[in-house]
């Protein structure tokens, strides 16, 4: 099973709301990232966790905030978004981070900023 | 700085054709992973090649790995239209920041 999981789908919200974007797998795997991605653009990384911390952060805005709860869980938390951040998010997992690792994917949450 | 650079950057071919996408770099890679994805969908893994010199199979996708892990190549046989997607290469590298690095990405369109 190569399984990575994102809910929802979808998400629309507006500037001063807060929301919640959920990746999970249960490959065992102990790295997990989120990408970032423009229509017609390769993804753009985000963040990296390794072994349930975050290992890079690739000067992301603080409005948002990474979260890891365990080995198969991974969160992105979104607060007073721009409508510059509408993008395809993408959450992926590999074994642990390292170069020759295989990253899987999951199918993404198309979020529209309002 | 691009530092996997894909080409072509777009394709459009009759089915039937056949086709290389190319993905190089000046700097040395441990692997090179290709996908493809389709719009609004993740990528989907398609092979992770590692050794220099190594070539895969996939039905009628062969994989390429240079001899000096800098580059790699896509072939893609009698292309059909259930090919067309974005077709994207990636490097992991043991120096430096330990993340993928994306190509920029080949769409390849296959007409009917």
């Amino acid at each position: 099973d190569t399984e990575v999981t994102q809910t929802p789908k979808h998400l629309v919200m507006g500037m001063t709301n807060k929301k919640s974007l959920k990746c999970e797998q249960h490959m065992g795997h102990r790295a997990m990232y989120w990408y970032k991605q423009k229509a017609k653009k390769p993804p753009e990384l985000m963040f990296v966790y390794s072994y349930e911390k975050l290992s890079i952060n690739e000067s992301v805005p603080s409005r948002f905030s990474p979260e890891c709860p365990n080995s198969s869980l991974l969160n992105l938390h979104l607060h007073a978004l721009q409508p510059e951040d509408s993008a395809l998010y993408l959450c992926a997992s590999s074994q642990e981070g390292g170069p020759t690792d295989t990253q899987y994917f999951g199918p993404g949450t198309r979020l529209t900023v309002l | 700085t691009q530092l996997l650079e894909q080409s072509p950057q777009f394709l459009s071919i009759q089915e039937g054709e056949n086709l290389t996408v190319y993905c190089n770099s000046s700097s040395v890679f441990s692997s090179l992973q290709w996908y493809r994805q389709e719009p609004g969908e993740g990528p989907v893994l398609l092979v992770t090649v590692v050794t220099g010199g190594e070539v895969k199979k996939l039905k009628r996708l062969t994989f390429q790995f240079g001899d000096a892990r800098k580059d790699s190549s896509l072939h893609i046989t009698a292309a059909q239209p259930g090919d067309t997607g974005l077709y994207l290469c990636a490097g992991g590298r043991d120096t430096g920041r330990r993340a993928l690095t994306f190509g920029s990405g080949t769409r390849l369109q296959v007409q009917p």
